[in-house]
């Protein structure tokens, strides 16, 4: 049962490029987080996701930041127009959702590095 | 709203030696509290809960936590440390209201030989 992939795993974008960050839950997961660290310091949550659904996204900022998880396919953090504060690592995490699904597992991680 | 305080950024311990890594919660409801390790650049991995039930919850790699619920703690133990204990480790809350983890700000272990 492989756990939550993502890729890339590193990413590099000059400013004023786009940025894709993919995620793959865990096989049987339908429920997705993307969290974010920047250097040093702990993890942001930024949004939550249910297949098609968008649940929580109140770590967004509020410019150059989606998130979508389709119904077929990896749920997919896209940040517009990078700038060199968006450096940092993005992890998506997985869990199976509902009253007592209590942790979630985490992926990799993609680390953007803004030039 | 939720939130957990992390005191220390650094925990310096000698191989062999009991390790304490120690956390403080706030929430409005009942707690549900976790404890996270990230090695470096890899992503983090689940140690142990505590949702419900008896105080001290035993985890991965011989780590345990205690939940006291007077002193509103999580702290992390491990009674023998071990060099390859070395990492960040991260205490977290489930939020009341949504399934986000409200993360503290990482304690660095390091166990030196």
């Amino acid at each position: 049962n492989a756990g939550v992939m993502q890729n890339p795993r590193h990413l590099v974008r000059r400013r004023g490029q786009e940025a894709r960050l993919r995620c793959s839950p865990m096989k049987g997961h339908s429920h997705v987080y993307w969290y974010r660290q920047l250097p040093e310091e702990g993890l942001k949550f930024m949004v939550y996701l249910q297949k098609e659904n968008i649940i929580d996204e109140s770590g967004m900022p509020k410019e150059r930041f989606s998130a979508e998880f389709p119904k077929e396919g990896p749920s997919i953090l896209r940040i517009q127009q990078v700038v060199r504060g968006d450096s940092a690592a993005y992890f998506c995490a997985s869990s199976t959702g509902g009253e007592t699904a209590y942790e979630q597992y985490f992926g990799p991680g993609t680390r953007l590095t803004v030039t | 709203a939720q939130s957990v305080a992390q005191p220390e950024d650094q925990v310096n311990v000698a191989e062999g030696n009991p390790l304490t890594v120690k956390c403080t919660y706030s929430v409005s409801g009942n707690p549900y509290l976790f404890w996270y390790v990230q090695y470096p650049n890899r992503g983090l991995q689940f140690l142990l809960k505590y949702i419900t039930g008896d105080n001290l919850v035993k985890g991965s790699y011989g780590f345990e936590a205690e939940f006291n619920k007077s002193q509103t703690s999580f702290h992390l133990k491990k009674p023998s440390a071990l060099v390859s204990d070395s990492a960040l480790y991260f205490c977290a809350v489930r939020d009341d209201n949504t399934d986000k983890l409200i993360f503290g700000t990482g304690t660095r272990l390091q166990v030196f030989p």
